[in-house]
């Protein structure tokens, strides 16, 4: 069985643009979380979709936001990037609320 | 929300077991993870434990949780110097669906 996918795996990007990421969960998973991973701050819950509906969110800006397709496949967007957005993105997908998560691979955001 | 703490080093020789710390926050959480990550890579689920067991065994791998005092801990036998990388300590609490990691904690193995 396939792991979680994640496009692109990096990714330069210049402050006030806006970036996408996409993640592809693991077949038959519905759960699709999104976490933000920095040096300073270590991993952080952005937001958690199951079934298209965003069930959980993190303490993060207006300027992250994310949807689930009806395949399950989920992106991120973030806005007007700022230097601090540079991260690693860490997308999880798991069967239900309490299942344990799958990590896929991440997408490295460089703002510059 | 409150820190799930770990130490952040640990170093050994090849071929000592690794036993690493950790303390998490919420008495409610249900499922209690240990990922490992190497350089570059995203997250790997090592094992999980359930917080009605107090043990698990999975090859090389064992997980002690004390519920009273809140600690966990993954104890690798045998450890490799493959086994070298972060380990992250998560807890998922009742109250929702993310999880709440620690810091990390860096494991080097010397030959």
């Amino acid at each position: 069985k396939a792991g979680v996918t994640q496009t692109p795996r990096y990714l330069i990007k210049t402050r006030g643009q806006q970036v996408t990421l996409s993640c592809s969960p693991i077949s038959g998973h519905r759960s699709v979380s999104w976490y933000q991973q920095t040096p300073g701050q270590g991993l952080q819950f952005l937001f958690e979709y199951f079934s298209e509906t965003q069930r959980n969110k993190g303490n993060f800006p207006g300027r992250f936001s994310g949807r689930q397709f009806s395949n399950s496949r989920s992106e991120m967007n973030v806005s007007t990037l700022e230097l601090g957005d540079s991260a690693l993105y860490l997308c999880a997908s798991s069967l239900g609320a309490t299942s344990e998560q799958y990590f896929g691979p991440g997408t490295r955001l460089t703002v510059t | 929300g409150e820190d799930v703490e770990q130490s952040l080093f640990l170093s050994v020789r090849e071929g000592d077991s690794s036993v690493i710390n950790c303390t998490y926050t919420d008495s409610s959480s249900t499922y209690l993870y240990w990922y490992k990550q190497e350089p570059g890579a995203g997250l790997q689920l090592l094992t999980y434990i359930f917080s009605n067991m107090d043990m698990k065994q999975d090859q090389r791998l064992t997980v002690l949780l004390n519920k009273k005092d809140k600690h966990l801990s993954l104890r690798i036998a045998d450890t490799q110097t493959g086994d070298s990388a972060i380990y992250f300590c998560a807890e998922s609490p009742n109250s929702g669906y993310a999880l709440n990691f620690g810091k990390g904690t860096s494991l080097l193995v010397t030959p």
